[in-house]
């Protein structure tokens, strides 16, 4: 069975650009979460999707951010304009609901903004 | 909101055991889990805890106690491979009523020979 990606692993950009992260998660899996470790800090709840709908978007920082899942299956957020706080490592993470409670991880997209 | 605290690094021989202690403060618990985090890597989800008590898994053992605020993961039999972070994330509901994950900043954890 496949697990979580992201892509892309790695991203490079300039302050004012715009950035789109890509995650697809474990085929099944209803719930699917976004994260983001800022360096030396802790991992941090951005959002949480169940299949199409944002169950809860209370950690996203601002306005900047749009987090979309359209037909329930993979997840993009995007950035735009990016800013130079927003460099840090974006994890996505999905579960099977239905009682299953723990979070399979993706590898992470390591974000930089110059 | 939530305050989890954990030593920010600990340092074990390999062969040895070592306990990784996990402290809480939240309204709305509904379980505890430690990841595995290796450098670079995904974090790797090790144990989950919403009862009281010892859950143990092979080498590692991860023990709740609701009352205390308190967990702590028991690495047992330890391995060079055991070198890695450990997150300790608590799951609670919180003020809009979701159920959400809470990381800690994790635990360094480097094993010797």
């Amino acid at each position: 069975e496949a697990g979580v990606t992201q892509f892309p692993s790695h991203s490079v950009i300039e302050k004012g650009q715009t950035v789109t992260l890509r995650c697809d998660p474990i085929s099944g899996h209803d719930n699917l979460y976004w994260y983001r470790r800022v360096m030396g800090k802790e991992i941090k709840f951005l959002l949480h999707f169940v299949k199409e709908s944002k169950q809860d978007e209370s950690g996203m920082p601002n306005n900047r951010f749009l987090a979309e899942r359209t037909g329930g299956t993979y997840s993009t957020l995007k950035v735009q304009p990016a800013e130079l706080e927003d460099s840090g490592v974006y994890f996505c993470a999905s579960s099977q609901g239905r009682g299953r409670v723990e979070q399979f991880f993706g590898p992470g997209t390591r974000l930089t903004v110059l | 909101g939530q305050n989890i605290d954990q030593p920010t690094e600990m340092t074990a021989t390999e062969g040895a055991i070592v306990q990784i202690n996990c402290t809480y403060q939240t309204s709305g618990f509904n379980g505890l889990f430690w990841y595995q985090q290796h450098a670079g890597e995904a974090p790797t989800f090790l144990s989950y805890n919403v009862l009281d008590g010892l859950e143990e898994k092979g080498r590692f053992s991860s023990f709740l106690s609701r009352s205390k605020g308190y967990s702590y993961l028991l690495l047992k039999e330890l391995q060079m491979k055991d070198s890695a972070s450990y997150l300790c994330a608590v799951r609670d509901r919180n003020s809009g009523g979701y159920q959400k994950v809470t990381f800690g900043t994790g635990t360094k954890l480097q094993v010797i020979p």
